[in-house]
Parts: C-alpha cells; structure tokens; sequence
C-alpha cells in the first residue's frame, strides 16, 4: 500500500487564486511527521512547511500552510495568493519511526503551473 | 543546501560498470537517505542510514549498497549499473530523531548506457 498519495498529477491555476495540493498518508506510528517540498525545474528540493502528529495548530509559513485532518489522514499544502514563481513540482512527504530508526517516504508530487 | 554535496553532479557510464556516488554533509547529521526520482514515481528511498555503520534498505533496494564509515560521508554503490538505473539521485540528511526538516543535495544525473 502506498504510504504517501498525491492523486493530483498536474494543476493549473490562475495568478493570484489559492491553490489546494492534495496529500493522504497511511502510517501506524503514532509519532510521525508530514512535509512538503518545492521542486522548481532548476531540479533543487526545497523544504516549505512541517507538521507533526502532536501537533494541535495547523502550520503556517508565510503563504504556505497545512490543513492536516488527523483523523482522514490528509495534509493538503495551501498555497494563497500564488504567483508565477510558485510553479513547480511538490511533494509530499512522512517521516516515521521504523524499529528505533526514521524513514522519510515521499509521494508522486504534483506538477502546478500558475497562469499569467 | 544546508551542507550537502553530492559528487559527481553527471555521469554516463556504460552497462555493468560498478559506480559509486557520493554524499557528504558538514552539520553532523544523524540520519542519511539516498533516493532516486523518476518521471510518474516521485522519490524513492533505495537505502537510508541512522548512523555510522547502520544501514537499511528503503523500497527500491535492488541492485545497490550502501556504506557509511564516517558521520559525513554516504555512499551509494551501483555494483553493476544496468540501464533501469539511469536517474536522478538525491541524498538527504536529517538532524536527529523528530527533526523537522530533511535537507537535500543537489542531485546527480546518472545515465547508463
């Protein structure tokens, strides 16, 4: 089973308008911790915004935040007011314990591409 | 970067030729990854490490190794390349156990011919 599931291919998305990028997670570590990361075509991961499962408050960073939905499983990054230079593949990434260790399973990602 | 350079940044090799990329960090980080990226399947984990000398295989593990003999440096061994291993590799490194950021190097564009 998938771990991390973007089922959002590929967005596109007038200038200036609020982006949802979707992300479902299955884990049953009860201490696990949810990412999510810019790709721009330049090729560099970039990180934009974390949450852990303790965590009560949605985080926020800047124009990114994470509307985490503990009990569905999901972590949808929203973008607000996007610009031409929010662009990009993102991904969605868990971090959770294996036996003492930490592993960090990415999804798919989602192409978004902002029109002028 | 926050300190992490992967080396070489290109390579073309040719089929059955063993290739060793490498990983290496300046910030002391505890736990290491190295995962590849391919069209439609996003990042992959091949093998991540949680310390010196302590490896383990992600989901990709086939047809790789890896070893860590120094908190720094990460290598990942291709023992010999086969075309399916033409990619894009990544390694990260994160702080310590609840850290919450990963940090990623550059890439390195592997093709093998």
């Amino acid at each position: 089973a998938q771990k991390i599931t973007q089922t959002q291919p590929g967005m596109f998305v007038q200038e200036k308008e609020a982006v949802t990028l979707d992300c479902t997670y299955d884990t049953s570590d009860p201490s696990y911790g949810l990412f999510w990361y810019k790709q721009p075509s330049s090729g560099e991961m970039i990180f934009l915004i974390y949450q852990g499962s303790y965590d009560q408050q949605n985080a926020t960073e800047g124009r990114y935040s994470l509307n985490f939905q503990k009990a569905r499983k999901s972590a949808n990054l929203v973008i607000s007011a996007s610009q031409l230079g929010d662009s990009a593949m993102y991904f969605c990434a868990m971090r959770e314990q294996n036996f003492g260790n930490e592993k960090l399973t990415f999804g798919t990602g989602t192409r978004l591409t902002i029109i002028p | 970067d926050a300190g992490i350079t992967q080396s070489p940044r290109h390579k073309v090799t040719e089929t059955g030729t063993p290739v060793t990329l490498r990983c290496h960090q300046t910030e002391n980080h505890r736990y290491m990854y190295w995962y590849r990226q391919d069209p439609g399947h996003g990042l992959r984990l091949i093998h991540y490490s949680y310390g010196v000398k302590d490896t383990d295989k992600g989901e990709v593990s086939d047809g790789y190794s890896v070893s860590r003999s120094k908190t720094e440096d990460f290598l990942l061994t291709l023992e010999s390349a086969t075309s399916s291993q033409t990619s894009v590799y990544f390694c990260a490194a994160g702080a310590y156990v609840g850290g919450t950021e990963a940090f990623f190097g550059q890439g390195t564009r592997l093709t093998v011919v």
